[in-house]
């Protein structure tokens, strides 16, 4: 079964904002409220910065946002600085007992 | 606050079980919450293994599930993994998590993973 699919790289530069895709289908991201992002820095553990779509975790600042529109979810990172410079991946549930990663996206700060 | 820790033997012979620990420090894993593992390929990205709760029920990814076996030590406060047959593709970081699961739609649906383990390299070689 594929991966929920990311754009390889994405990037912006200081200060601006970027937009990261999760496609899906109709019985992943399409169905479930549950998608969630991570950020990953290199040789680091994974850390949840949305859940649910587009709740925040405390501590995660409000330059993440998350939404979802159809089978395709997006994190948007406003007014970017140089420690968002990462992977990132999103995750769904796919069926009542799966659940997938997207591919990851690599987010460079220019 | 919640840490997760991953101990194991950083090599596997192929064909063999590799087996891996997850000690929970800052929370009572009989309290409740599932509980988690994820792997990462060197280079690539996150794949679900699978997830346990304290009371037994369980939720393993498909593709893995014939080689998988998780088990919840409460008494030790810690989870544990077994994967069975391993080869080079089995080759990567596993992780340990907190999961989060949410009752809907008939089944406990995953919610999210919070927090994560610092994660530990499995190499399956000869």
């Amino acid at each position: 079964q594929s991966a929920l699919t990311q754009p390889p790289s994405a990037s912006g530069s200081l200060g601006q904002s970027v937009t990261i895709s999760c496609s899906g289908t109709s019985s992943d991201v399409g169905y479930y409220k549950y998608v969630s992002w991570y950020q990953q820095h290199p040789g680091k553990a994974p850390k949840l910065i949305i859940y649910e779509v587009n709740r925040r975790p405390s501590g995660v600042p409000d330059r993440f946002s998350g939404s979802k529109s159809g089978n395709t979810a997006t994190l948007t990172v406003s007014g970017l600085q140089v420690e968002d410079e990462a992977e990132y991946y999103c995750s769904s549930n796919v069926g009542t007992n799966n659940l997938m990663f997207g591919g990851g996206t690599k987010l460079t700060v220019l | 606050q919640v840490q997760l820790q991953e101990s194991g033997p950083g090599l596997a012979r192929p064909s063999e079980t590799l087996s891996l620990t997850c000690m929970v420090s800052g929370y009572s894993i009989s309290s409740g919450y599932y509980w988690g593992w994820i792997r990462q390929p060197p280079g690539e990205g996150l794949e679900w293994i699978g997830s346990l709760h304290q009371s037994g029920n369980s939720y393993y990814n498909p593709s893995l599930k014939s080689r998988v076996t998780m088990s919840v030590d409460t008494f030790n406060n810690h989870f544990s993994l077994k994967l069975s047959s391993v080869t080079a593709a089995d080759t990567a970081v596993y992780f340990c998590a907190r999961e989060w699961r949410h009752y809907d739609s008939g089944a406990y649906l995953h919610g999210r993973f919070d927090p994560w383990g610092q994660g530990t390299l499995v190499t399956v070689s000869s």
